[in-house]
């Protein structure tokens, strides 16, 4: 069964570094989306893309934050300078446009900064 | 601004005995998402619910709509071990989560 893929499943970095987290979303799918839980807390919508273009983004995503697709298959999310609030499992999910509209959510990047 | 609110947010079940959770969610939205999480696990979509009225069933779990309301209830028939797990209501395009109601079977 198709399925959304991230990596790496943990990154540790340190305060004021950049990191890249990865993501390939199920083929046939057109939307693409960020989530993130900080531990013990609920999910929390970052940003929405959609033909190759920011569709929604929530406050959480500020200037720090960027997403791109830089080819066909995968579909990154940049934190230019880490903080330690950072700090979360970070879910990708992508979905189709059908009736049904479900978004599937990848395993998550645990990211750690210390 | 929607805001989605789950109730409770911790409940202890016993085996064999029925629970409801509750999700209100404070904009009109028409359709609504439950999704299960297991500890340290991704989410699993479980019921996706498109109109006023909708009914899903899986299993031991049921799920409705009143967009009237603004409510959706998960309702437990007979809880058993293998549904503790963590229940998220979401709604709307982008999905604004509730809080997750953290469900553990005891038996």
């Amino acid at each position: 069964e198709p399925e959304v893929t991230q990596t790496p499943s943990h990154q540790v970095t340190q305060m004021g570094q950049e990191v890249i987290l990865r993501c390939v979303p199920i083929s046939n799918h057109l939307y693409f989306y960020w989530y993130r839980q900080i531990l013990g807390q609920k999910v929390e919508f970052l940003v929405s893309f959609y033909n190759n273009e920011i569709s929604e983004k929530s406050e959480i995503f500020d200037d720090q934050f960027s997403v791109e697709r830089p080819d066909g298959s995968n579909f990154t999310l940049k934190i230019r300078s880490t903080k330690l609030e950072d700090s979360a499992m970070y879910f990708c999910a992508s979905k189709i446009l059908d009736g049904r509209n479900i978004q599937y959510f990848g395993a998550g990047t645990r990211l750690s900064v210390l | 601004e929607l805001k989605v609110e789950q109730n409770p947010l911790f409940l202890s079940m016993q085996e064999g005995k029925n629970y409801t959770i509750y999700c209100n969610y404070s904009t009109t939205s028409d359709r609504l998402y439950w999704y299960r999480q297991d500890p340290g696990k991704s989410l699993e979509s479980l019921f996706v619910l498109l109109s006023n009225g909708a009914v899903k069933q899986e299993g031991r779990l049921m799920a409705s709509l009143d967009t009237k309301a603004r409510l959706s209830t998960l309702h437990i028939t007979a809880a058993v071990h293998d549904l503790s797990a963590t229940y998220f209501c979401a709604v709307g395009r982008d999905l604004i989560f509730g809080k997750g109601t953290k469900l553990s079977v005891k038996p």
